[in-house]
């Protein structure tokens, strides 16, 4: 079945930016999908980022607009995701999710996680 | 964007109980909720999706029910590996929003 595996550095300074990569196993990044990368905090809990989908277009969540980009490598199956200017508030344990395209009156929900990488913001 | 409120924030309940956790939507988001839930350590993991649809291998005791705003994830009968943290999720519109999740621990 479809893994999902996120890499990348666990620590991050302040104002550079965060590179994370998520590697699908078990199957293509093809359509049909909603590549998604949501993270995690005790202070804040779930925040969805954003995802891409298809054709490549992309939805941010709004607080993290202007800072973040997701985009896929098909030829390497890797869904990637970048944070600029970061702070301490990034510091988090960042996931890729996988979310089937649904019809009208049906979502099908994020059904495929990756375990989670843990990013450090600080000096 | 839509607010999710889940209640209770934790609960302690013990093996054999039934269990109900609510979440609410800030505004109506038809039937467009997921149900995640997630141990120590470890990712979410879907239960049900589209507020009432049974996610592939997941015990027929979950099961989730309404619409509109208001929304409940049940357990029937509250197993050991059942204790866990609970997550609802909208997909109403493009900004995707969890609630703060549910705790459920053994009494």
């Amino acid at each position: 079945q479809v893994q999902l595996q996120e890499s990348g550095p666990g620590l991050v300074k302040p104002s550079q930016t965060l590179s994370l990569t998520c590697s699908v196993s078990g199957g293509s990044i093809t359509r049909g999908f909603y590549w998604s990368w949501i993270r995690q905090t005790p202070g804040k809990g779930l925040e969805w980022i954003g995802y891409i989908y298809d054709s490549g277009a992309t939805f941010y969540n709004p607080s993290l607009k202007s800072r973040v980009m997701i985009s896929v490598d098909t030829s390497k199956n890797q869904v990637s995701l970048k944070v600029n200017s970061v702070t301490a508030a990034d510091t988090a344990v960042y996931y890729c999710a996988r979310a089937p395209n649904g019809v009208p009156g049906l979502d099908y929900g994020l059904d495929v996680w990756g375990q989670g990488t843990s990013v450090t913001v600080s000096s | 964007d839509i607010q999710m409120t889940q209640s209770p924030s934790s609960l302690s309940a013990s093996v054999g109980d039934r269990v109900t956790i609510t979440c609410r939507a800030s505004q109506s988001i038809s039937r467009y909720l997921n149900w995640y839930q997630q141990k120590p350590g470890k990712a979410p993991k879907l239960l049900i999706y589209t507020a009432s649809t049974l996610h592939s291998g997941v015990p027929s005791r979950f099961s989730g029910s309404g619409s509109g705003t208001d929304f409940t994830l049940t357990i029937s009968s509250l197993q050991p590996e059942d204790f866990a943290t609970y997550f609802c999720q909208q997909s109403s519109i493009t900004q995707w929003t969890f609630g703060q999740g549910t705790k459920v621990e053994i009494k």
